[in-house]
């Protein structure tokens, strides 16, 4: 079973807006990761943030995570159309730390309309 | 450096088939997970090998089995394929058991 749970299921913007994608989770965890997937494709690793950060950069995605509250959230800002995808959390399974064994969540469709 | 690479792309085959999914690892990664995605869900951790030795598995039957060969390419097997079984099948390798991984584009699975 999935235990990572994302929402919305889906998103439709239109370019230049931003996307808010969020994650929630049950066990504790030692790390986070996102990932994007084009078209059921392979997964591309878009950031991995650990439980003692609150918010992590990368170009235009930013990361946060609450521990507290066992939820994450990635937001993409001024979207384009390239990032259309689908957008998973995973976290590692069991509460363990390996980065190699992961819990992925249902995922979110994002859809940038140009 | 090339990527993970994965064969074939796409296969079709009948139930009770066995079927037999190839990894090639990136160049330096001794690590090898799998992962089944049925269509609209995101991936489930079938099993990780990690220098040769199966080194965690997930919910899925014995009728999942897996090798990783000394240069660390890696198969997946199938037996007595279900409808179910009917998915995209990714492989990741790491550089460790505990490291980043890095997925291949997927062989996309169709049981009839």
């Amino acid at each position: 079973s999935q235990q990572g749970e994302e929402d919305p299921q889906a998103l439709s913007i239109q370019e230049g807006e931003n996307a808010t994608m969020n994650c929630s989770y049950k066990t504790s965890i030692n790390n986070l990761q996102w990932y994007r997937q084009n078209s059921g494709r392979g997964l591309v690793h878009l950031i991995l943030i650990r439980s003692n950060e609150r918010e992590k950069h990368s170009g235009r995605l930013r990361v946060t995570l609450d521990t507290s509250k066992k939820s994450s959230s990635l937001l993409i800002t001024a979207s384009r159309a390239a990032d259309t995808a689908s957008y998973f959390c995973a976290r590692p399974r069991a509460g363990g730390t390996s980065y190699g064994k992961l819990t992925f969540g249902q995922g979110t469709i994002l859809t940038v309309h140009p | 450096e090339t990527g993970v690479t994965q064969s074939p792309t796409h296969l079709i085959k009948t139930r009770g088939q066995q079927v037999t999914l190839r990894c090639s690892s990136q160049s330096g990664h001794n690590t090898v997970s799998w992962y089944q995605q049925a269509l609209g869900q995101g991936p489930q951790f079938i099993f990780q090998y990690y220098r040769e030795e199966e080194n965690g598995r997930g919910n899925f039957p014995p009728r999942f089995s897996g090798l990783q060969f000394p240069n660390y390419s890696s198969e997946l097997n199938v037996n007595a394929l279900e409808l179910d079984d009917s998915a995209l099948y990714l492989c990741a390798s790491a550089g460790g058991a505990g490291d980043e991984q890095f997925f291949g584009p997927g062989t996309r699975l169709t049981v009839l």
